[in-house]
Parts: C-alpha cells; structure tokens; sequence
C-alpha cells in the first residue's frame, strides 16, 4: 500500500500566486486532515473532512480552501499565497473508530518569497 | 484548543525506561487517548491508543489513570532511535472529528 501521497514535496511560490498541495489515500478511510508546520512548532489543524462531500474548518483556515469529491482525495488549495504561509504542510488519513491511528503523508515544504 | 498538556522537553538516559506523561483532566467519556511521535521533519507516527484500560504493543505501554484524567506512555528500554517530539491527543467517537496537536514533549536520549 502507498498510504497516503502528498505533492509536490517541495515547491517555491512568489506573493501573490496560488497553488494546490495533492493529498491520495488508497485506505478507504472516510476520515482526512490537513495540517501545517512551522519551524519548531506543533501541528496546527487546517481543514478536515470527515467523508467525501463534508469539509469543516479547523484552527486556522483562514487562506486556505479545500474539497473532497472522492474518499481518495483532499486537495488544499492556497489562493494569494503570503509569506506567511510559508510551512510544512501534512495531510493525514484515519479509519473509523476505534481503531482510528492517523496516517500522515511525508509532507510538502512550501516557501513563499 | 489542544486537550491535553504536556512537559516542554524530557531527557532519558540511554536504555532505561522514558516515562512520557499527559495530562488531559477535561476528557469525556467517548474520547481515545493516542500518542503520536514525530522524528525530524517526517510525518507523525502513530505509536498507541487506549480508552481506560492500560495497553501495550510492540513499542510502548499505555497507563490510563483511573479517572482518566492523565496518561503516561513508557518507551521500556529507550534507544537513540527514540529521540523525537512526542504528542498526546484524544480523540472522540462523535462525527466532528477535529483533531487537534499540542505541542507535545521533545525527548532526549542521551548515550
């Protein structure tokens, strides 16, 4: 099994672009997350899905945007990039409780100049 | 808001026991303890996950105060290897599924 892929694994914008980090699962898992990661903090929840069609806020949406047409897929968008967001972006995947172990992609280092 | 409180940083000497504790004195009835750790830069990885009862896998115990009010996870004989930031998180049964991340504990161990 992949697990969970995220693209690309690094990339460079300039203020003002956009872009969309990738995130696949190939687990049937209903449940999927993106989070992101600056320099020597924890994770800070971005967007959620809890099943294709359903996408909900987390601590700090704000910049971002999100879909999930498929149970597979949970693309982040970014539209006028900042410096700001400048980070290491994680997607995760879960099973249903109560099981439920997330399982994180590698990450997308994403610098914004 | 993250649930759950956890020491800055801890040291461990090289194979003896790291005792890695949380606190999460508001957790409910339906909500899962689970620990997380991160090495580097990587992704997290899953490590284990209980309700109330003490759990144990291939790399760590779980205990599970009696009121469920804190937890601590032990790395029996810690190894390099296990230098990382360490997360604990609960985690609940109903459909908002928000998953939030302290800022976890950063171990060291020392050789």
């Amino acid at each position: 099994n992949a697990g969970v892929t995220q693209t690309p694994k690094f990339r460079i914008l300039k203020i003002g672009q956009s872009m969309t980090l990738q995130c696949t699962q190939d687990m049937n898992h209903n449940y999927m997350y993106w989070y992101r990661q600056d320099p020597g903090m924890g994770l800070k929840l971005i967007y959620y899905s809890v099943g294709a069609g359903i996408t909900d806020k987390g601590e700090v949406p704000n910049g971002y945007n999100v879909s999930r047409s498929t149970t597979e897929d949970f693309p982040l968008r970014l539209e006028l990039a900042a410096p700001s967001q400048t980070s290491v972006y994680f997607c995760a995947s879960s099973a249903n409780l109560p099981t439920g172990e997330l399982f994180f992609g590698e990450g997308s280092r994403l610098t914004v100049l | 808001d993250a649930k759950t409180t956890q020491p800055t940083s801890m040291d461990c000497a090289e194979g003896r026991a790291a005792n890695l504790p949380c606190n999460h004195s508001t957790i409910s009835g339906n909500e899962y303890v689970y620990w997380y750790r991160q090495i580097h830069s990587q992704g997290p990885q899953y490590i284990i996950h209980g309700l109330k009862n003490n759990e144990t896998n291939e790399m760590a115990s779980l205990i599970i105060t009696e009121d469920r009010k804190s937890s601590t996870l032990i790395l029996p004989h810690a190894t390099l290897r296990d230098t990382a930031v360490y997360y604990c998180i609960v985690r609940s049964l109903n459909r908002d599924d928000k998953i939030i991340f302290g800022k976890g504990t950063r171990l060291h161990i020392l050789p």
